[in-house]
Order: structure tokens, then C-alpha cells, then sequence
């Protein structure tokens, strides 16, 4: 059982690339959400979904998007990457809406 | 305005101590606080507290929390060097018609041996 898995672990960009962050569950969780971690500063949510085909944006959803067109994946996008987006990016899943118990390993992104 | 906020901020002890952490917030319509570890990756679950005075136990961990004066403790008992890690406190509430989270920024535990 592999829980929530996480692609790539370490990624660096130039500014204005766009990538893909991939996050699989084999939970078959309904909640999805996508959290970064800063320095000096608790998780924050940027995106979340309750179910295949429903997402809404968490706190700081700007210069990200995401799909979820099956149960099991939740891919976040940057549209065009900015320095202000390095961090830690960690996807999570729940069983039901609220705040996750189950966390990927995170992927570390540096913007240059 | 809504937060969260843990303390200490970090706190080395020997093993065998016993420790407190705490984790105080103000947030309208509260409705869940969960305690969080954190070693090198991801956050892993221990708590998740939604009734007041009611105390969770898994082991050397236990958590309670105080919805009238507004925290939560997590204690650890016999500490040895693998609770190292950082512990994190995070609540879910609502507002907005919408419900929000909140992460505090951790507490650091440093065991030695």
C-alpha cells in the first residue's frame, strides 16, 4: 500500500517554465489538497478537490492549477514559474474533507 | 485575525524527559485541532482533537484539548532520540461559508542521547 505518492522529489526551474507536480492515492480517498511549506511559515493550502471533477482553490491558489479527473491523481501546475514559488510542495489525502492525515514525501522546487 | 501559535519554538532534552508542547489559537467557529510529526518529509498524523478535555493516547504520546481557554497540549513521555522531529498543531475552522485551515509553524524537539 503505497498511500499518497509524489513526483519529483527535487525539481529546479528557470523563471517562466512551466512544469507539472504529480501526486497519486491508492486510498481511494474523495479529498485531495495541495499544501507548500515555507521557512518561517506554517503549510498553506493552495488547492483542493472533494471528488473527481470538483476543485476549489485554498489560501494562496495564484500562478497554480489543478485537475482532477480521476479518484486517484491530483497533478498542480505552475503556469509560469516564479522565484517567489520555490518551497516545498506536499500533496495530501482524506477520506473525507478536512484537514489530511495522509501526506506525500513532498517535492522540493527551486526557481531560479 | 485567525491564528495559530506554537511554543516553544524548539526545545532540546535528554532522554528520558518528559515533554509539553503547546499550541494556542483564535479562530471563529472552530471545529478540529491535529497534532502532526515531522522528520525529514512528510507531516504523519498522531491526534486529531474536536471535543474538549477529552484525552487521546497512542503510546508515550498523549494530547488533550481546551476549547474554553483555546489550546492544546501534546505530551511526551520517556522521550527518546527518534521523537526528535518537528511537531506541528494545525485547526480547521469556518468561516467565510468556507472551512479553513491553519498550520502553526511548529515546535522543533531535539532529544539526545
Amino acid at each position: 500500500n503505497a498511500g499518497v505518492t509524489q513526483t519529483p522529489k527535487f525539481q529546479v526551474l528557470k523563471t517562466g517554465q512551466s512544469m507539472t507536480l504529480q501526486c497519486a492515492q491508492d486510498m481511494n480517498h474523495e479529498y485531495m489538497s495541495w499544501y507548500r511549506q515555507d521557512p518561517g511559515m506554517g503549510l498553506r493550502l493552495i488547492h483542493y478537490s472533494v471528488g473527481a471533477g470538483i476543485t476549489d482553490q485554498g489560501e494562496v491558489p495564484n500562478g497554480y492549477n489543478v485537475s482532477r479527473s480521476t479518484t486517484e491523481d491530483f497533478p498542480l501546475r505552475l503556469l509560469s514559474a516564479a522565484p517567489s514559488q520555490t518551497s516545498v510542495y506536499f500533496c495530501a489525502s482524506s477520506r473525507q474533507l478536512g484537514l489530511p492525515q495522509h501526506f506525500g514525501d513532498g517535492t522540493r522546487l527551486s526557481i531560479l | 485575525e485567525d491564528k495559530v501559535v506554537q511554543s516553544p519554538l524548539s526545545l532540546v532534552v535528554h532522554e528520558g524527559d518528559t515533554v509539553t508542547l503547546n499550541c494556542s489559537y483564535e479562530v471563529t467557529n472552530f471545529r478540529s485541532l491535529l497534532w502532526y510529526k515531522q522528520e525529514k518529509k512528510a507531516p504523519t498524523f498522531l491526534f486529531m482533537l474536536t471535543s474538549s478535555g477529552i484525552e487521546k493516547k497512542s503510546g508515550r504520546l498523549s494530547s488533550i484539548l481546551d476549547k474554553k481557554e483555546l489550546f492544546s497540549i501534546l505530551n511526551i513521555t520517556a522521550t527518546q532520540t527518534g521523537d526528535s522531529a518537528v511537531y506541528l498543531c494545525a485547526v480547521e475552522h469556518h468561516a467565510s461559508g468556507t472551512y479553513k485551515y491553519i498550520f502553526g509553524t511548529g515546535t522543533r524537539l531535539k532529544v539526545l542521547a
